[in-house]
């Protein structure tokens, strides 16, 4: 079965700081992959995406990822955070095709210190 | 509307009682799913439709949970019984038909069972 795993749970950093969020996902087809970040007391919204093409995808607000296929990542990164960016991120992936359902990890907290 | 909708915001019940929460996707969104994120549990999926194809249920948790999608369109979520561990934030999504789509969130359902 699809698997996501997401392996920091809570971050916190000074803004500035580096950022990279781990995610490694178990399914051995085509796949696409997500980014979402929630906001506090906003809805769910799409960071990145990878669906094909170039491994390394940019996003919104200055995030990437980068998928590796030989490693089922799909990590995260933000060269400099800032206190804007704490937030809930999680990781998801699908099948590629009409019946692939999402599945999500766990889930990141990121918490940026001003 | 432009983007998903789902009602009520929040929902009180006592346990026992049965509740619908109620989504309207986006117009033209063949895809629909339901989630529900609890505390520190990350996003739970529950169901999947996709367009006339049988739905994905493999992630409801019981039988007291059960959805439909009417007319392709307005999905409703059930549960019966409510139970204490049924409180949670009850997210749906849609997506347009496609190889590669990505799905988007509305703001979900808080529900809370005393």
């Amino acid at each position: 079965a699809q698997s996501v795993s997401q392996h920091n749970h809570h971050v916190i950093l000074s803004e500035a700081a580096s950022l990279e969020l781990g995610c490694n996902y178990s399914y051995g087809g085509t796949v696409n992959l997500f980014w979402y970040v929630q906001y506090p007391g906003q809805h769910l919204q799409l960071l990145l995406k990878y669906f094909s093409g170039d491994p390394l995808v940019k996003g919104i607000k200055g995030f990437e990822a980068e998928f590796i296929k030989s490693k089922f990542s799909f990590n995260l990164r933000k060269p400099s955070v800032q206190w804007s960016d704490t937030a809930e991120y999680f990781c998801a992936v699908n099948k590629r095709g009409n019946t692939g359902k999402l599945i999500f990890g766990q889930g990141t907290t990121l918490q940026v210190k001003p | 509307g432009a983007g998903v909708s789902q009602s009520p915001s929040n929902k009180v019940t006592e346990k026992g009682k049965d509740v619908e929460l109620r989504c309207d996707p986006i117009s033209g969104h063949t895809a629909l799913y339901w989630y529900r994120q609890s505390l520190g549990q990350g996003l739970e999926f529950l169901i999947y439709f996709q367009g006339n194809s049988a739905p994905d249920k493999s992630g409801l948790p019981s039988d007291r949970f059960s959805a439909e999608r009417t007319g392709g369109s307005v999905s409703t979520l059930t549960i019966q019984r409510t139970q204490q561990e049924d409180s949670a934030v009850y997210l749906c999504a849609s997506s347009l038909p496609g190889l590669a789509t990505e799905a988007f969130f509305g703001q979900g359902t808080r529900l809370t069972v005393v």
